[in-house]
């Protein structure tokens, strides 16, 4: 079955650590894109990438790093740079850049606890 | 204040009920718009999309939008318990680069 895997489900973390998640589609989608879901506030935009070895950032990079070496993988390392890591962390591509008609298919999300 | 403004509920209905849920934003330039489904520790899924002003039905659900008033609305009729979610409004722009603008999710609670 095509779709997004993303591992680890749920990931505790002590503070001063990085912490990397992966994510692999097997889509053949051109972009990926990591998000951030806090309570309350939606679906922020971390990372994107449109081409292999290419990523921009969104509005909420600070703290976080990615890599795009691979069409199928596109791994989000939470840094300890980063203020308030804890949160739930989506992951999600779509089939053109930029999300064409605006359908990105997602990943089940990966929840980070900071201990 | 932010782009997308979305009432974060819960909203709670019994079965069988219209679900009415809705979106206001402020950037004129939107001019894709979407609503999303969540269930409880998942990934959102795409319901509805439309693109400028107008209805658009599937099924049970019913999607407007209303680019003067720049106001969404996503109804669902005849309410299951399986439509207990949040619904995620988000849109997009040519001019974002179709980058999309999530709203915070409005959380719904249908009772058997």
């Amino acid at each position: 079955d095509g779709g997004i895997t993303q591992s680890p489900k749920y990931l505790f973390r002590k503070e001063g650590q990085n912490v990397t998640l992966s994510c692999e589609q097997n889509l053949n989608h051109d972009a990926m894109y990591w998000y951030r879901q806090d309570p309350g506030q939606g679906l922020r935009l971390i990372y994107y990438s449109q081409i292999v070895n290419d990523f921009q950032k969104g509005d909420i990079a600070e703290g976080y790093s990615v890599s795009r070496e691979k069409k199928e993988s596109f791994p989000l390392t939470v840094t300890s740079a980063q203020k308030n890591p804890t949160a739930f962390y989506l992951c999600a591509s779509s089939i053109v850049a930029s999300g064409g008609t605006g359908e990105l298919f997602f990943g089940e999300g990966s929840r980070l606890t900071v201990l | 204040q932010k782009e997308v403004e979305q009432d974060p509920g819960p909203l709670s209905v019994p079965e069988g009920a219209i679900v009415s849920l809705n979106c206001t934003y402020s950037n004129s330039a939107f001019q894709y718009f979407m609503w999303y489904r969540q269930y409880s520790r998942k990934g959102p899924e795409l319901l509805m999309y439309t693109y400028s002003s107008g209805n658009k039905e599937d099924g049970r659900f019913t999607a407007q939008v209303d680019k003067s008033s720049k106001y969404i609305s996503l109804f669902i009729r005849d309410s299951q318990p399986s439509d207990s979610a949040t619904y995620l409004c988000a849109m997009s722009s040519k001019a974002a680069g179709n980058k999309l603008t999530f709203g915070g999710g409005t959380r719904v609670l249908v009772k058997p």
